[in-house]
């Protein structure tokens, strides 16, 4: 069954620093997301993300925040100076159908980003 | 975005079934109601969605009220493996595409 993939599966990095986790989204889907959940929290959206542009962003997704997809495959997020405030698990998302009969967005297991 | 209420928690024991419930009394005519479950220390996983008649999948199955102001998930006979988070979610069509997850409830399942 195809899925989506993270990585890396955890990340340490010191405040400051720029990150990038990748994602490979299932290969037929067109729209694709980032959520995050800090630990003991909800889940939250980041960004969607279809035809090349953004469609939407939360509050959270400030100018820190970018993502790309730079070929047919990948679907990164990058964090240009990361905070204590940004460890969490990522989980990118993809979907194939938004619009259609309903949202089923498949996640991939995620990345645990820790900023020291 | 559309607000679900669902119980902190439930336990059930296995092989049993179990009837998740949430109440969505502000639903619009074009949420769907989808239902999504987290395992621990794992991503959201997709479990069934619906939109006015009841659903069956491999998974589960959902069961709509006719007014559309609550549903119900139903897992025919629990397992071990189906102790998680489970979110009752709305999400509408056109250009909302974004997934608003709540607490959820966790559900504990009893060998």
């Amino acid at each position: 069954e195809p899925e989506v993939t993270q990585t890396p599966s955890h990340q340490v990095t010191q405040m400051g620093q720029e990150v990038i986790l990748r994602c490979v989204p299932i290969s037929n889907h067109l729209y694709f997301y980032w959520y995050r959940q800090i630990l003991g929290q909800k889940v939250e959206f980041l960004v969607s993300f279809y035809n090349n542009e953004i469609s939407e962003k939360s509050e959270i997704f400030d100018d820190q925040f970018s993502v790309e997809r730079p070929d047919g495959s990948n679907f990164t997020l990058k964090i240009r100076s990361t905070k204590l405030e940004d460890s969490a698990m990522y989980f990118c998302a993809s979907s194939d159908d938004p619009a259609g009969t309903g949202e089923t967005q498949y996640f991939g297991p995620g990345t645990r980003l820790l900023v020291l | 975005d559309a607000k679900t209420t669902q119980p902190n928690s439930m336990e059930s024991n296995e092989e049993e079934p179990v009837h998740l419930p949430c109440n969505h009394s502000t639903i619009s005519g074009t949420d769907y109601i989808h239902w999504y479950r987290q395992l621990p220390s794992q991503g959201p996983e997709y479990v069934i969605h619906g939109l006015t008649s009841n659903v069956n999948n491999r998974m589960a199955s959902l069961a709509i009220a006719e007014d559309r102001k609550s549903s119900t998930l139903i897992l025919h006979r629990a397992t071990l493996r189906d102790a998680a988070v489970y979110y009752c979610i709305l999400s509408g069509g056109g250009s909302n595409y974004k997934l608003t997850f709540g607490k959820g409830t966790l559900l504990t399942v009893n060998p």
